[in-house]
């Protein structure tokens, strides 16, 4: 079945750093891949996403880079802020079509300081 | 812009009771999906619904639960009998064929 791993939080970082999240997938087929960020006390938001291999999703300054060989679609961004401290989820489905559930990993907890 | 919404945020039952979760998917998206997360636990899936009935479902969603679309705009969860181990929050998304926008949840606390 399918199944993501993500690195285990909490990661703590300070104002204006390189992040980095990795996440991992085992699927059958070609699924689409999608990162979602929860903010406190609130939903998910559906951040970026690829949908096929070397697509690279990007939105607020995070990109990811659907990486098939690696099985990978790690998150990263340049120069991280207060405002990112939330929880991201790596994510991915089916390629059957628009019916599949999302299968999700554990979330990783970001702590960005001042 | 729109968003999905849910109600209500907090509900509290009673072991036993059955308990309905609602949910207004965005108005022009044709799949509608529930998904729970038991405190410090990952976000699971439970069912997707399209063109009014049940596309795909997890083996969590089992004969205690239904959805229902009961007119054009509601999408609900029912729990017949509620469990201690149903306490959770529960998602409600909507979305096409690579997208789903998830509510903002309800924290279902069952005692």
């Amino acid at each position: 079945g399918n199944s993501v791993t993500q690195m285990e939080g909490p990661v703590t970082l300070s104002e204006e750093a390189f992040l980095t999240i990795n996440c991992t997938y085992t699927a059958t087929g070609y699924p689409s891949l999608f990162w979602y960020v929860q903010y406190p006390g609130e939903g998910l938001q559906l951040l970026l996403k690829a949908t096929k291999a070397d697509d690279k999703g990007s939105n607020k300054g995070f990109e990811a880079t659907y990486r098939k060989e690696t099985t990978s679609f790690h998150l990263e961004k340049g120069s991280v802020q207060v405002s990112d401290s939330a929880v991201y989820f790596c994510a991915l489905a089916n390629s059957g079509g628009g019916a599949d559930g999302l299968t999700f990993g554990k979330g990783t907890h970001l702590i960005i300081q001042p | 812009e729109p968003e999905v919404t849910q109600t209500p945020s907090h509900q509290v039952t009673q072991m036993g009771q059955e308990v309905i979760l609602r949910c207004v998917p965005i108005s022009n998206h044709l799949y509608f999906y529930w998904y729970r997360q038991i405190l410090g636990q990952k976000v699971e899936f439970l069912v997707s619904f399209y063109n009014n009935e049940i596309s795909e479902k997890s083996e969590i969603f089992d004969d205690q639960f239904s959805v229902e679309r009961p007119d054009g705009s509601n999408f609900t969860l029912k729990i017949r009998s509620t469990k201690l181990e149903d306490s959770a929050m529960y998602f409600c998304a909507s979305g096409g064929v690579h997208e789903q926008y998830f509510g903002p949840g309800t924290r279902l606390t069952v005692t």
